[in-house]
């Protein structure tokens, strides 16, 4: 089983819809990072947290440690948005990365 | 631009063939790290830097050896492709702490 799980798989939405993905991790970790994958292969990083709330722009990251739970929130979602969502924990030295989220948002 | 340059971006090997993936950051980061990336999965860890001068495995090395030339540069060396070595490759680099990651474009490997 994979220590980093993510819902859904894929998600599709029209545009303005208010996009929800969900990261479970089964392990102890040091921080959980959002990262988005870009339809040419790109990474960029998004948030990095390790307890509360993240904001920047139309992107809202939360985590719960007690719970082992993260959500990455997109508001207005825009058709650029579209794209693979990877959440990644820290555990020590190493990074472990859930398979990702592709959503795709039609306009 | 600032970041992680990644070179060759396409690459494709014979099996047996060997080759070096290069990785360069101009950020003066700490910790560099090359990831693989196959259909379906997360990326997986295939070796990291902490600092420059040394060099541990990660999840997946089997096939693989890493050079630290120096602060700024990271190679992954493949000694004998084998198709299942097929893959995407990423560099990435952080400073150690509270920041978060600057990942290269990747490599897009075939070995046939």
């Amino acid at each position: 089983k994979n220590e980093v799980e993510q819902s859904p798989q894929n998600l599709t939405a029209q545009e303005g819809e208010f996009i929800t993905i969900n990261c479970s991790y089964s392990v102890g970790i040091s921080a959980l990072h959002w990262l988005q994958q870009h339809p040419g292969g790109g990474i960029v990083s998004l948030f990095m947290l390790s307890s509360g709330k993240k904001k920047h722009g139309r992107l809202i990251a939360t985590i719960n440690i007690q719970e082992k739970h993260s959500s990455l929130h997109i508001t207005a979602s825009h058709p650029r948005d579209s794209a693979v969502y990877i959440c990644a924990v820290e555990i020590n030295n190493d990074m472990r990365f859930g398979a990702g989220t592709r959503l795709t948002v039609k306009p | 631009n600032a970041g992680v340059t990644q070179t060759p971006k396409f690459q494709v090997l014979k099996t047996g063939q060997s080759m070096t993936l290069q990785c360069a950051q101009d950020m003066n980061h700490n910790s560099m790290y090359w990831y693989r990336q196959d259909p379906g999965m997360g990326l997986r860890l295939i070796y990291y830097s902490a600092s420059e001068g040394t060099t541990d495995k990660g999840e997946v090395p089997n096939g693989y050896n890493v050079s630290r030339l120096n602060k700024r540069e990271f190679s992954l060396r493949l000694e004998s492709a084998a198709p299942s070595q097929t893959s995407v490759y990423f560099c990435a680099s952080n400073i150690a702490g509270n920041y978060g990651y600057t990942f290269g474009s990747g490599t897009r490997l075939t070995v046939v």
